[in-house]
């Protein structure tokens, strides 16, 4: 069964970082390229960013609003994307789950991980 | 990029039909057939239901289809079901620009 668990969420304060994991099995992670999406309290999906294979060269490509301050990475060997999150400001709080991509859109989530950022 | 526009609420009986359009411009939805459809549960994770504009994974009922006109993506219930009760999000992948935009989400009532 193919699954993905994302984890490191938490509360956080503004300015501070956090790092998200999501831990995947039941598919050969290595041939798929991996996306974050989130979603904020009462608010809808919104794209964070992706990061592609390295049979694609590992293009990465980031929501406007993220760029500069998120940092996804690929760790193929364990199976794991992870997304590094700095300079974290209150409007990033969300529920962020990660997502398998096939067919260019998000055929696989994540229960997803709450991040909480606040004084 | 903006988000791509849906209506708010869209509502209808069980067994009739609805369709819930998606929004955009000439560079992302008019751009590309890659645009993808989900249903979000409360507490279930986002599914996947459609992609490149009129496709099904497997395991989707075929009761959900997709098209797209111009700038305007739409995704159509028939045979509406209280199951299909849900927020509906449609997704357009800029692949010139290695970004993906979001709809603002649609709420479905089964009445």
């Amino acid at each position: 069964e193919v699954q993905l668990v994302e984890s490191g969420g938490g509360l956080v304060q503004p300015g501070r970082s956090l790092r998200l994991s999501c831990t995947t099995s039941g598919f050969t992670f290595g041939d798929y390229a991996m996306s974050w999406v989130r979603q904020a309290p009462g608010k809808g999906l919104e794209w964070v960013g992706f990061i592609r294979s390295k049979a694609y060269g590992g293009t990465i490509g980031y929501a406007a609003s993220v760029e500069g301050r998120f940092t996804i990475s690929r760790d193929d060997f364990r199976s794991i994307a992870y997304l590094q999150m700095d300079s974290l400001k209150t409007e990033d709080t969300a529920v962020y789950h990660c997502n398998r991509i096939r067919y260019n859109a998000f055929d696989i989530w994540g229960q997803g991980t709450l991040v909480t950022v606040s004084p | 990029q903006s988000a791509l526009t849906q209506p708010a609420s869209v509502s209808g009986s069980p067994g009739q039909s609805i369709t819930i359009s998606c929004t955009g411009t000439s560079t992302d939805v008019g751009s590309y057939n890659l645009v993808s459809w989900y249903q979000h549960q409360p507490g279930k994770a986002p599914k996947f239901m459609i992609y490149e504009v009129n496709k099904r994974p497997s395991g989707v009922s075929d009761r959900f289809s997709g098209s797209k006109s111009g700038n305007t993506a739409s995704l159509t219930i028939s045979g509406l079901q209280a199951e299909d009760e849900a927020d509906y999000y449609c997704c357009s992948y800029l692949s010139g620009r290695n970004y993906y935009v979001f709809g603002t989400g649609t709420k479905v009532t089964v009445l």
